[in-house]
């Protein structure tokens, strides 16, 4: 069974920051790995998508990385800002048996960006 | 364009009560799901539809929850009897293709069972 976890499970870092948000998975076996945005009251957004062929995918001041041999994704975010203080949630597609749509989630880090 | 829509948005209901959840997909999107997000835990994969069947139903906790879709568009989750533990967040999502496309979700109901 497919298990995701999130390291911090809060953060809360001065504006202006460099921060990276750890997210590890059991099952190397997997389609592709999502990471979202959790505000609260409007659901999740979705930030990046990395296909299992690909290493990394750049958005902005966010990047996204996946090392799917060790089960392994990082979410960077450069020059933080107070409008980025939400939870963000990783989520991973498939595994060894699985099923190639359904998202397995981590419990998600809480960020906090202080003015 | 629009995004996926769900209501209500806050459903407060009795113990051993019937609830409906609707959830409006984007329009064209063939794939659709339903998660639960209970207080302090991740979200829960519920059930998957491809056009109007559902070929995995895996998730349902239990006998008491049962869902539909139509017209390849709107879903119904509906939860009978509603016990405490089923308070939760019940977000509905979509997406073109279900194998590698990006799943766009709503905003959630927030179900509370007194």
């Amino acid at each position: 069974k497919q298990e995701v976890t999130q390291i911090p499970a809060a953060l809360s870092v001065p504006e202006g920051e460099n921060l990276v948000l750890n997210c590890s998975f059991t099952d190397s076996a997997i389609y592709n790995l999502q990471w979202f945005r959790q505000d609260p009251g409007k659901g999740l957004t979705s930030l990046l998508l990395i296909q299992s062929s690909q290493r990394e995918q750049t958005s902005g001041r966010l990047n996204a990385s996946l090392d799917k041999s060790s089960g392994r994704s990082t979410l960077y975010i450069a020059a933080s800002q107070p409008g980025d203080s939400a939870t963000y949630l990783c989520a991973v597609r498939g595994g060894s048996g699985g099923s190639n749509y359904k998202l397995t989630f981590g419990k998600g880090t809480l960020l906090t960006v202080n003015p | 364009g629009a995004g996926v829509s769900q209501s209500p948005s806050n459903k407060v209901t009795e113990k051993g009560k019937d609830v409906e959840l609707r959830c409006d997909p984007i329009s064209g999107h063939t794939a659709l799901y339903w998660y639960r997000q209970r207080l302090g835990q991740g979200l829960e994969f519920l059930i998957y539809f491809q056009g109007n069947s559902a070929p995995d139903k895996s998730g349902l906790p239990s006998d008491r929850f049962s869902a539909e879709r139509t017209g390849e568009s709107v879903s119904t989750l509906t939860i009978q009897r509603t016990q405490q533990e089923d308070s939760a967040v019940y977000l509905c999502a979509s997406s073109l293709d279900p194998g590698t496309d990006t799943q766009y979700f709503g905003p959630g109901t927030r179900l509370t069972v007194l």
